[in-house]
């Protein structure tokens, strides 16, 4: 079936640092890829979602390219801010699917 | 302004009492979601419902009911609760399966000792 699966439990960084966390997902199909961010006490809120092969997804200084090839995901900021921290949850959708599969989660903590 | 709702935020219950978590949504959502959230293991989808009383399992149905008599109205049900099933639930919603986004709910912490 399909899955998602994200490497990194946790990731820390310093403010200013460049972030990667990695995406990878197994699907039978052609599915929706989504990034989705869940800060201390909240709920998963929807950061942004792709679509087709080499799209690229972007939503408050976070990106990510659809990459069939790699069957990759993955999420990418520039410089990170104390305020990003949170957990980032990798999720894929089939167009003719039910539900969304999602990731384990990444828990990122950066320190100011 | 597109939201949705869970109560209580917070439960205590006893093991063998009845639990009953409310969801709201009002953005006329047909599809609407019950996880449940543990430590390492993210996400994990406990009932979807398709519209009014139309209803399917996820991965982990086992021990859980559901109510949908109103589109904007979501229940989950744990009838005789177990101390396995604390946990933080999640209601969320979308206009459509797979490939659309869900909004979430801020999520009910139940603890059952």
């Amino acid at each position: 079936g399909d899955s998602v699966t994200q490497t990194e439990g946790q990731v820390a960084l310093s403010e200013e640092d460049f972030l990667t966390i990695h995406c990878n997902y197994s699907a039978s199909g052609y599915p929706a890829l989504f990034w989705y961010v869940q800060y201390p006490g909240e709920g998963p809120q929807f950061l942004f979602r792709a679509s087709r092969d080499k799209e690229k997804g972007s939503s408050r200084g976070f990106e990510a390219t659809y990459d069939k090839g790699t069957t990759s995901f993955h999420l990418r900021k520039a410089s990170v801010q104390e305020s990003d921290s949170a957990v980032y949850y990798c999720a894929l959708g089939e167009f003719a699917g039910t539900y969304q599969r999602f990731g384990t989660g990444t828990k990122l903590q950066v320190v100011p | 302004d597109m939201k949705v709702t869970q109560m209580p935020r917070y439960l205590i219950k006893r093991m063998g009492e009845n639990v009953l978590l409310e969801c709201g949504q009002d953005m006329s959502h047909e599809t609407m979601y019950w996880y449940r959230q543990d430590p390492g293991l993210g996400l994990q989808l406990i009932y979807i419902s398709y519209d009014v009383d139309s209803n399917s399992e996820g991965d982990i149905p086992k021990g859980y009911r559901v109510s949908r008599k109103k589109r904007e109205h979501f229940s989950l049900i744990l009838d005789s609760a177990k101390t396995n099933q604390t946990s933080v639930y999640f209601c969320a919603s979308s206009t459509g399966t797979g490939a659309y986004e869900q909004y979430f709910g801020p999520g009910t912490r139940l603890t059952v000792l």
